[in-house]
């Protein structure tokens, strides 16, 4: 079946500028996470979403940073005037249920700020 | 504070040759522990995956896996390298008990095979 897929693959954004990045998990999938891949670094937990809500997020690393799943499926993380140390890798996974349930991740979208 | 642990950046083997990854984690109560792969332009993909019982786990693509409470390891070993399973190699872990969902990632190991 589908995994989980992310849009775009790459976006190249100005300083300052709004930017949206989308995921699309796995049908069924009632759990759904976002991670940051700096470079050169591991994934680092941004937030987890069960169902509609947001379960979990203590891992936005400030208000510029806002996440909806507004139908329980589809994932959209917005990042507000965008800076240059928020470059990166974002990835989405998805998983049935939380705990410990495995999750399966997305290719990720390559953000690059200008 | 929980924390996983690759102290290797980047290993080079030879094909056919063993492999060994080394992961510490430092948990309040045994975690959950897990193995990722992360090929270029891949998402993240499980090897192998720690609950309880067994402590020596079986994965996919011939990879295992021995959690050592003693030593607070889950290092990940394959016999015989192939070309294919140059990539970088993540360990992870997460709480057995509360917010068990987050994921806590090591930074990586990329494995480079020589032929």
């Amino acid at each position: 079946g589908a995994g989980v897929s992310q849009t775009p693959s790459n976006k190249v954004t100005e300083k300052g500028k709004y930017v949206e990045l989308r995921c699309d998990p796995i049908s069924g999938h009632t759990a759904l996470y976002w991670y940051r891949q700096s470079l050169g670094q591991g994934p680092e937990f941004l937030i987890y979403f069960q169902g509609t809500g947001a379960a979990d997020d203590s891992g936005l690393p400030n208000d510029r940073f806002f996440a909806v799943r507004p139908e329980g499926s589809v994932s959209t993380l917005k990042i507000q005037r965008t800076e240059r140390g928020d470059s990166a890798v974002y990835l989405c996974a998805s998983s049935l249920m939380a705990g410990v349930e495995t999750q399966y991740f997305g290719p990720g979208t390559r953000l690059l700020v200008l | 504070a929980q924390s996983v642990t690759q102290p290797d950046i980047h290993i080079t083997v030879s094909e056919g040759a063993s492999l060994e990854l080394r992961c510490n984690y430092s948990y309040g109560a045994t975690p959950y522990l897990f193995w990722y792969v992360q090929s270029p332009g891949q998402g993240l993909q499980l090897l192998l995956k720690y609950f309880s019982g067994d402590t020596l786990v079986q994965g996919i693509k011939g990879f295992e896996a021995e959690f050592k409470r003693s030593q607070s390891s889950f290092n990940l070993r394959k016999p015989s390298v192939h070309w294919s399973d140059a990539a970088e190699y993540f360990c992870a872990g997460n709480n057995s008990g509360g917010s068990n969902y987050k994921l806590t990632f090591g930074k990586g190991t990329l494995l480079t095979v020589n032929p």
